[in-house]
């Protein structure tokens, strides 16, 4: 059936130093796509979206890329800090109630 | 800033009872949705509620499952006859008619024995 995953499970990287977090999607018809992060015990928490008419968008310290040409979207975190640190899911939004199909999470772990 | 609230925060019940799971969505919001968590998997659609009805439900959202709006700023997810399966963390979401972006709430985590 249609999915949305993530390609990596785990990621470390230096306080600082740049994120990148990657999700492949196999809905051709997915248009509008969502990164939430999700710290331990809380809700997930919207970061920033994205249309499929876009390529690109820029929030505040985040960028979110997406090539529908191989269905790839990709959160990169500017300046990484230790308060980034979570699980990050892309969802794509589907349905006539608008509702979410997350991928499986990358964990981020910032190092100090 | 305006949140949704989720009560109770850890729910332990035994096999075959009844439970029921409490949100407060934004007030001004229109869409309504729970999710389900089960540790360390993904997120997973339920069911969603607008206009006083169920517009969607996935495959999870079977007979055991029911949603109601009792009033003007309650929403709740009962399941009948809980099974151990049905131990996860449980979101309640809300949205405004005219956005896409979802509200969660801070989960009640539900224990089945």
């Amino acid at each position: 059936g249609e999915s949305v995953g993530l390609h990596l499970p785990t990621l470390s990287v230096q306080e600082g130093d740049n994120s990148i977090i990657n999700c492949a999607y196999s809905n051709s018809a997915s248009d509008y796509f969502i990164w939430y992060k999700q710290e331990s015990g809380k809700g997930p928490q919207f970061i920033i979206d994205i249309r499929s008419n876009m390529d690109k968008r820029q929030g505040q310290r985040v960028t979110v890329l997406l090539n529908k040409t191989v269905k790839h979207l990709s959160l990169q975190i500017a300046a990484t800090q230790p308060g980034d640190s979570a699980v990050y899911f892309c969802a794509d939004v589907s349905g006539s109630a608008r509702q979410l199909t997350f991928g499986s999470g990358t964990q981020l772990t910032v190092l100090p | 800033e305006p949140e949704v609230t989720q009560t109770p925060s850890h729910q332990v019940t035994q096999m075959g009872q009844e439970v029921i799971l409490r949100c407060v969505p934004i007030s001004n919001h229109l869409y309504f949705y729970w999710y389900r968590q089960i540790l360390g998997q993904k997120v997973e659609f339920l069911v969603s509620f607008y206009n006083n009805e169920i517009s969607e439900k996935s495959e999870i959202f079977d007979d055991q499952f029911s949603v109601e709006r009792p009033d003007g700023s309650n929403f709740t997810l009962k399941i009948r006859s809980t099974k151990l399966e049905d131990s996860a963390m449980y979101f309640c979401a809300s949205s405004e008619w005219y956005s896409y972006e979802q509200y969660f709430g801070p989960g009640t985590r539900l224990t089945v024995t």
